[in-house]
């Protein structure tokens, strides 16, 4: 299947500084990409869509000013942490999907990144 | 109508057995029903996925079993080994337009040499 690329796996920083994670979709043309963020033994939470040039879409609740999120090519997405928290440490995963046709493709999914703020 | 139910939260299987997982969903517009699995530490990985025009698809030991009136479908592990404990997630889709995949709320499943 298709790789999609999440760097780094894993970040410590200090609360208040800001932490950029990298997503690369490496062997294909991602026109969305996704942004999840998981606690332990929890689910998937979506946290914002991103399309190619355009604004991310966030899910209700979560500040699109503290997690910036940018889609500037086809291939790369960022999610950036701003003046991070102790709170934000935790698991996230982005996701991306095959640009093409009229029906959605699979979703594949990045390694994850943990963040943990000290 | 966007969630999708799944069952049981943590299942203990011993090794060669066969393990179990139901996802239930509510919207008829979901078309495509994938499952991932996700280690410890890991992104997910899909691992099988159907569309409701077949009752059941197989790949080796995973088999998806589809019932749609029921709006019910299951994942079975046959032959359930070790390596497979990881926890698992059913999700529901759509083929067209724009939509998020919705996630089952997962399953961890460990078995037992």
């Amino acid at each position: 299947g298709a790789v999609v690329s999440q760097h780094p796996s894993r970040v410590i920083c200090k609360s208040g500084t800001s932490v950029k994670i990298e997503c690369r979709s490496l062997d294909f043309q991602a026109t969305t990409m996704f942004w999840y963020r998981q606690f332990p033994k929890q689910s998937l939470m979506l946290m914002a869509t991103s399309n190619e040039g355009s604004k991310a879409t966030y899910e209700q609740g979560v500040e699109k000013d503290k997690f910036l999120i940018n889609h500037a090519s086809l291939t790369l997405s960022t999610l950036t942490v701003t003046s991070a928290h102790p709170e934000d440490s935790s698991f996230y995963i982005c996701s991306a999907r095959q640009k093409g046709g009229r029906t959605n493709t699979e979703a594949f999914f990045g390694q994850g990144t943990r963040l943990t703020v000290v | 109508q966007q969630q999708v139910k799944q069952s049981p939260q943590s299942l203990i299987v011993q090794k060669g057995g066969i393990s179990i997982i139901n996802c239930a969903y509510e919207n008829t517009a979901f078309d495509y029903f994938p499952w991932y699995q996700q280690f410890p530490g890991k992104g997910p990985a899909l691992l099988i996925a159907i569309r409701p025009d077949v009752s059941e698809k197989k790949e080796g030991r995973f088999t998806i079993s589809f019932n749609k009136s029921a709006k019910q479908f299951s994942l079975h592990i046959m032959d359930s080994q070790p390596g497979d404990s990881a926890t698992y997630f059913c999700a529901a889709d759509r083929s067209t337009g724009f939509q998020k995949l919705v996630f089952g709320t997962g399953t961890r499943l460990l078995v037992s040499p």
